[in-house]
């Protein structure tokens, strides 16, 4: 069970050029999100898909975009990156909400460490 | 959601019990108060969640006040595997329209001292 894997581990980019991060879990879970986090602070919600088929902005979409590929996998992308997109990005899963519509736990991947120069 | 308030730093020495305080007042009845701690340079971990009784797991336990206004995160021995930002959050029971996820602050750093 390898859980959450993201690729590539790192990747430095110059401005205006693009890349896709991937995120697969093995957890067979509905929910997936991705989360970007700079220097000092805490995680923000980028993206988020709910179900298959489904995805909805988070606090900071504005410069990505997402596609939920199937059940496992969940695609961040950068069309043209900006030195102010110099993160490192969690994506995460998680079995949604509980009986009592409280969310469940959240499994993390190791993330992406992005340089945009 | 309600905004959370924890201190910036703690120390905590190695085999004793760390006690990590969260100020929420502003919590509404359904909201639930959850924990994630994240090691340094990986992704988060969640640790433990409650509504109002006080819960208990392998790795934590966790008291909320009667009033639900502030909680405590107890790591009962801690080691120097501990040493980690730890997270306090709070969440609604339903997402009310907003977005859904977690919102993260900047935590609390506890440092286990040999």
């Amino acid at each position: 069970n390898a859980g959450v894997t993201q690729t590539p581990k790192f990747q430095v980019l110059k401005t205006g050029q693009s890349m896709t991060l991937q995120c697969a879990q093995d957890m067979n879970h509905n929910s997936m999100y991705w989360y970007r986090q700079d220097p000092g602070m805490g995680l923000r919600l980028i993206y988020y898909s709910a179900s298959e088929g489904t995805t909805d902005k988070g606090e900071v979409p504005n410069g990505y975009n997402v596609s939920r590929l199937n059940k496992r996998e969940f695609s961040l992308r950068l069309e043209s990156a900006a030195p102010s997109q110099t993160s490192v990005y969690f994506c995460a899963s998680s079995e949604g909400r509980g009986l009592a519509g409280e969310y469940n736990e959240q499994f993390f991947g190791p993330g992406t460490r992005l340089t945009v120069l | 959601d309600a905004k959370t308030t924890q201190p910036t730093s703690m120390d905590c020495a190695e085999g004793r019990a760390a006690n990590l305080p969260c100020n929420h007042s502003t919590i509404s009845g359904n909201e639930y108060v959850y924990w994630y701690r994240q090691i340094h340079s990986q992704g988060p971990q969640y640790i433990i969640h409650g509504l109002k009784n006080n819960e208990t797991n392998e790795m934590a336990s966790l008291i909320i006040t009667e009033d639900r206004k502030s909680s405590t995160l107890i790591l009962p021995h801690a080691t120097l595997r501990d040493t980690a930002v730890y997270y306090c959050i709070v969440r609604p029971s339903y997402s009310g329209g907003g977005a859904d996820g977690l919102t993260f602050g900047k935590g609390t750093h506890l440092i286990i001292q040999p």
